[in-house]
């Protein structure tokens, strides 16, 4: 079964930085460009970030570039989201999703995600 | 930046066709997805590249794309359908969604 599982989500204080993780399963991972997507309660969903299959070339959405950094581990089938310097206004689930050119580069496949409160 | 235009909620009856349109300059030009999000749920993908099903979805679901306007349209609609909407494209690396449609069934 193909499944995408988040962890390293909590409370963290404004300034402060937090590491999430997303082991990937069920598919050639290292095939596969993938992305972190969040929703902030009770709003839509705000793409975040993306990187290609063997992390040569990442992308960041205006509202979170300079502080979060996407990386992956094909050997340990991992996607990572690095964010510094948090703030009020990151709080959201955060989900990593996969996304392929065979489907029109949507994003097939989406974890359960998890969840970031950043408060004092 | 890409703006993309959703309604904000869409009511169907029972049995009936629902449709939900996204609205974005040139948006005939552009791939355009549809994920649906059920309550405490991740979203689900729906319709991709305006109008292809992916497996698992059922035929009620489809979608157009042309013009100004993407369509997503829910035939026999059943309470089940109720759920957030969203559209989505890719420009310039980045990806947008639409600001979301709630679906009353």
């Amino acid at each position: 079964e193909v499944q995408l599982l988040e962890s390293g989500g909590g409370l963290v204080q404004p300034g402060g930085s937090l590491r999430l993780s997303c082991a990937a399963s069920g598919f050639t991972f290292s095939s596969y460009a993938m992305s972190w997507v969040r929703q902030a309660p009770g709003k839509g969903l705000e793409w975040v970030s993306a990187i290609n299959n063997n992390g040569g070339s990442t992308y960041y959405a205006d509202s979170v570039k300079g502080r979060f950094t996407i990386s992956r581990d094909n050997s340990m089938d991992k996607l990572y989201l690095q964010m510094n310097s948090l703030r009020a206004e990151d709080t959201a689930v955060y989900y990593c999703a996969k996304y392929v050119n065979t489907y029109g580069y949507s994003f097939d496949i989406w974890g359960q995600g998890t969840m970031v409160t950043v408060s004092s | 930046s890409y703006d993309l235009t959703q309604p904000l909620s869409v009511s169907v009856a029972l049995g009936q066709t629902a449709r939900i349109t996204c609205g974005g300059n040139n948006i005939g030009s552009k791939n355009v997805h549809w994920y649906q999000q059920r309550p405490g749920q991740a979203p689900v993908l729906v319709i991709y590249s305006g109008s292809n099903r992916p497996s698992g979805i059922p035929e009620r679901f489809s979608g157009s794309n042309s013009g100004k306007t993407a369509t997503l349209t829910i035939s026999r609609a059943q309470a089940g359908d109720e759920a957030d909407y969203y559209c989505q494209v890719w420009d310039s690396n980045t990806a947008f969604f639409g600001g979301g449609t709630k679906l009353t069934v």
